[in-house]
C-alpha cells in the first residue's frame, strides 16, 4: 500500500513555462514533506521541503504547496529550464519515525528547449 | 565536496556470492539509512542506524545485514545475492531531532550475474 503517490510517471514542458508536479499521501501522521531531484546514475538531491504547519514554501524558482485537507502537495517550477530535466521524488516522514523517508515512485520531467 | 560517499559506484557480483557495499559521511549525522531502489520504483528503506541502534524494516529480507562500526561508516552486506537483488543501493544520513532533509550518496549500482 503506497503511502506516497505520484500518479504521473512523466511530464513534458516547454522551456520557460511552468512545471507542476503533484503528489498525494494517505498517512495523516506525516508532518514533513520533501522534494528530491535525481539525475540518472546519481543519488537524490534535496530540493525543497515544507512542514505541515505551512501551506507554502518558496525557494527561487521552486515553490511547494501543501493542502493538508486534501493530503496533496505540488511542486511548481517557474520558469522551467532544460537543466531541470530529471526525476522528481516526493517524500514524507513524521515525528518519531527517526527521519525515515517514504518516497513516491517519482515523476520524470523533461523540459524541452 | 562530497558529504556522503558510497563505494563502489558500480558492483558486479556473482549469484550467491557475498558482497559488501560501503558508505561514509563527513556530516557527523547521527542517523544513517540504506535504501534500495529498483528501476521505476520508489526508493525503499531497508534499515537505519540511530547512533548505534540498528532498526530493521519489517519486510527487509534476512539476506540483508548492516554494520556501523563508527559514526562515519556504514556497510550493507548481502549474504547471498539473488538476481532480484540487482538494484541501486542508496545510503543517506540525517540529523534527527529537527525537521531536516536527508543527504544521499551517489548510490551503488549492483548487478548480479
Amino acid at each position: 500500500d503506497q503511502q506516497v503517490k505520484q500518479n504521473s510517471p512523466s511530464l513534458s514542458v516547454q522551456e520557460g513555462r511552468i512545471s507542476i508536479l503533484n503528489c498525494d499521501y494517505t498517512n495523516s501522521m506525516f508532518d514533513y514533506f520533501l522534494w528530491y531531484k535525481k539525475y540518472p546514475a546519481e543519488g537524490p538531491t534535496f530540493l525543497i521541503s515544507i512542514s505541515s504547519i505551512k501551506d507554502k514554501n518558496e525557494d527561487g524558482r521552486f515553490t511547494v504547496f501543501l493542502n493538508k485537507s486534501a493530503k496533496h502537495l505540488s511542486l511548481h517550477i517557474v520558469p522551467s529550464q532544460p537543466g531541470d530535466s530529471a526525476v522528481y521524488f516526493c517524500a514524507a516522514h513524521y515525528q518519531g519515525s527517526q527521519g525515515n523517508l517514504i518516497f513516491g515512485k517519482g515523476t520524470k520531467l523533461s523540459v524541452k528547449p | 565536496d562530497a558529504m556522503v560517499i558510497q563505494n563502489p559506484r558500480y558492483q558486479v557480483t556473482q549469484f550467491g556470492k557475498p558482497v559488501t557495499l560501503s558508505c561514509s559521511q563527513t556530516l557527523n549525522h547521527n542517523v544513517m539509512y540504506w535504501y534500495q531502489q529498483k528501476s521505476s520504483q520508489a526508493p525503499k528503506l531497508l534499515f537505519h542506524y540511530y547512533d548505534k541502534d540498528f532498526n530493521n524494516e519489517a519486510d527487509t529480507p534476512d539476506n540483508f545485514q548492516s554494520r556501523r562500526p563508527n559514526t562515519s561508516f556504514c556497510f550493507l552486506d548481502i549474504r547471498s545475492p539473488g538476481l532480484g537483488d540487482a538494484a541501486m543501493y542508496l545510503c543517506a544520513t540525517s540529523r534527527v531531532g529537527m525537521n531536516t532533509e536527508a543527504f544521499f550518496g551517489q548510490g551503488t549500482r549492483l548487478t548480479v550475474v
